[in-house]
């Protein structure tokens, strides 16, 4: 069965630093990778995703991540984390592009000091 | 353009009791998949609707159940609530197109159900 890791459940960083979140995955097959961020009592907004091609990844608020494939890893990336990204942070795996069957990790919650 | 609209957004319900909440889905949209967030859980893919057919499901109970309608709007259904049905609730819509690169899946705000 299809797992995602996300081995830091809570993550400090002061604003104007960089920001590197860990996601692991098992999958059978090659997946789909997403990433999604929430806030409080909200719904998850998409901040990128991988299908194939480039495993470097570009997405909204200045996100990037990278796939690789050697390691399992699609960890996410930001150069200078501004005050407004602190959220909770899912990493998903998918067999489609729709949300339909996606196994998403515990999640990493994101504080920004200022 | 619109987005994915949950209503209501949040609800009370008695032990016993069941519960109908409804997803609209962005235009054009036919496919709608329902997930429950829960702090002990997280996030759990409950199914997928796909022009009003069931698609795909996960391992919920079949106190947990849904419908799509031909305007592509979803409802699930939880009867006999429990305690442990308290949770958000979220729905997504995606454009189904070929090629997966062009698909997205955006996410409603959701129900925020608690049972007592």
């Amino acid at each position: 069965a299809q797992s995602v890791t996300q081995p830091d459940i809570h993550i400090t960083v002061s604003e104007g630093a960089s920001l590197e979140l860990r996601c692991n995955y098992s999958y059978g097959a090659t997946p789909y990778l997403f990433w999604y961020v929430q806030s409080p009592g909200q719904g998850l907004q998409l901040l990128l995703k991988y299908f194939s091609g480039d495993t470097l990844v570009q997405g909204i608020k200045g996100f990037e991540a990278e796939f690789k494939r050697s390691q399992s890893s699609f960890n996410l990336r930001k150069p200078s984390v501004h005050w407004s990204d602190a959220a909770e942070y899912f990493c998903a795996v998918g067999l489609t592009g729709t949300a339909s069957k996606l196994t998403f990790g515990t999640g990493t919650r994101l504080q920004v000091t200022l | 353009k619109a987005g994915v609209t949950q209503t209501p957004r949040y609800l009370i319900k008695t032990r016993g009791q069941q519960v109908t909440l409804s997803c609209s889905p962005i235009s054009g949209h036919r496919s709608v998949s329902w997930y429950q967030q829960t702090p002990g859980q997280g996030l759990q893919f409950l199914f997928e609707y796909f022009s009003e057919t069931q698609r795909n499901k996960g391992n919920f109970p079949g106190r947990f159940s849904g419908r799509q309608f031909s305007n592509s709007r979803s409802e699930m259904n939880v009867s006999t609530l429990e305690l442990g049905d308290s949770a958000l609730y979220l729905c997504a819509s995606s454009l189904v197109q070929q090629g997966w690169a062009n698909t997205e899946a955006f996410f409603g705000q959701g129900t925020r159900l608690t049972v007592v």
